[in-house]
């Protein structure tokens, strides 16, 4: 598939803050995706995925939005935690396999 | 119910050197998908396992490297000969339906290969 980016490569927050991670992607026939969380030492982890016909998903603290008009994704957290750092990536998926970002790490402190 | 596992954690092994990735999918997961993510860039897509049959090998990057997945159970990927563009973290994952969108895909914990 066609490559999916990201704008930030590094995220500081403070605990208790909101955090917004972007991710553009590329292939305008991208109709399904997904955030992902890497832990250090552990594979990626799903969080939120969000459909083309959707703009807009909430789970617990987290909320994704797409705007397929600049094709461009968003990953929400609210009152953003220690134990919400990690690298996130955004990822579309065609029929099977994942096409993935370059990640954002996400750095929160006390 | 136990993960998707790898092994080893971790491999160093010098230029021309063989090694073997092992993984070990959620049971009864039909699908099993190899990625890897190279220092500094995205996670790529390597392959695609159904059972015991390649279904997607478009992104194996060059014969050097061979997947295998007998009786469709757990895969192995090996190296041979490892060259130093080889380094970075292989990771697999594995899901149970293949053709759903929201199949969702489970990773293991990815072993870290580095080639010296």
């Amino acid at each position: 598939g066609e490559s999916v980016g990201l704008h930030l490569p590094t995220l500081s927050v403070q605990e208790g803050d909101n955090s917004i991670i972007n991710c553009a992607y590329s292939n305008s026939a991208s109709d399904y995706f997904i955030w992902y969380k890497q832990e250090s030492g552990k594979g990626p982890q799903f969080i939120i995925d969000i459909r083309s016909n959707m703009d807009k998903r909430q789970g617990q603290r987290v909320t994704v939005l797409l705007n397929k008009t600049v094709k461009h994704l968003s990953l929400q957290i609210a009152a953003t935690q220690p134990g919400d750092s990690a690298v996130y990536f955004c990822a579309d998926t065609g029929y099977s396999t994942l096409t993935f970002g370059k990640g954002t790490m996400l750095l929160v402190s006390p | 119910e136990a993960g998707v596992t790898q092994f080893p954690s971790h491999s160093v092994i010098e230029k021309g050197q063989t090694v073997t990735l092992r993984c070990d999918p959620i049971s009864g997961h039909d699908n099993l998908y190899w990625y890897r993510r190279v220092m500094g860039k995205e996670i790529k897509f390597l392959l695609h396992f159904v059972k015991e049959s390649k279904q997607d090998e478009s992104g194996m990057p060059n014969n050097r490297f061979l997947a295998e997945r007998t009786g469709g159970t757990y895969s192995t990927l090996k190296v041979q000969p490892a060259e130093l563009e080889d380094s970075g973290v292989y990771f697999c994952a594995s899901s149970q339906r293949m053709g759903l969108l929201s199949d969702e895909q489970f990773f293991g914990p990815g072993t870290r290969l580095t080639v010296l």
